[in-house]
């Protein structure tokens, strides 16, 4: 089984900043079959991308995705106040397919 | 508009059962495998279970065996019947869908909202 641990758990930033999060396997992600989703209390999770670095339908251009192997990383650019939230990757190279324990980004 | 709505959650005593149950509406249902993927208090997201358009059906091995997944193409539904439920089965149930028809090496392009599982006595 593949584990994703995301760092930092908890990222404080403010509002126009810039919001880098990671996530590592413990293996190769084949294929960077590696998505990213945000959630936000009381709502259905939402993806942002996939294919490591494919923007979902929908998600403006200040969110990206990098990486590929064991690293990966969502970077959000001149963050919103809509942005504030919990991230979660999660690698659907290898089943069982897996999610990392999530980042959550607060208003600093 | 892609819309996934789950019901069924509720508090369930240790080694009873349940069916959850997600009514989808919005795109060509059995054109696309469906998943159920939880999330227990506090802790992040678990896949569960994935059902591919043709009816194969995955499970993780922590529900192998007590769970199963099942789709009604003609009321464009997707179930998890769980059995056997234990304390560790605690958790917001999320129905989500596939971009494709296998649910081999898929990501989950649409979600619920969930519904919650409490086992307890």
């Amino acid at each position: 089984e593949i584990v994703l641990t995301q760092s930092p758990d908890t990222l404080s930033l403010s509002p126009g900043e810039r919001a880098t999060l990671s996530c590592r396997a413990s293996q190769s992600v084949s294929s960077n079959y590696l998505a990213w989703y945000q959630q936000k209390p009381g709502q259905a999770p939402r993806l942002v991308i996939h294919g490591a670095s494919s923007r979902a339908t929908g998600i403006p251009d200040r969110f990206s995705g990098s990486g590929l192997g064991t690293d990966f990383t969502l970077t959000i650019n001149r963050l919103e106040p809509e942005d504030f939230a919990v991230y979660s990757c999660h690698q659907y190279a290898s089943s069982p397919w897996t999610f990392g324990q999530g980042t959550r980004v607060e208003i600093k | 508009e892609v819309r996934l709505v789950e019901s069924g959650g509720g508090l369930i005593q240790p080694g009873g059962s349940l069916r959850l149950s997600c009514a989808a509406s919005g795109f060509t249902f059995s054109s696309y495998a469906m998943t159920w993927v939880r999330q227990a208090p506090g802790k992040g997201l678990e896949w569960v279970s994935t059902i591919s358009g043709g009816d194969t059906t995955t499970y993780a091995d922590s529900v192998d065996g007590r769970f199963t997944i099942s789709r009604d193409n003609s009321k464009t539904m997707v179930h998890l019947h769980m059995n056997s439920l234990r304390a560790e089965d605690t958790a917001v149930y999320y129905c989500a869908k596939a971009p494709w028809f296998n649910g081999d090496n898929d990501y989950f392009d649409f979600w619920g909202q969930g519904t919650l599982v409490t086992v307890s006595s």
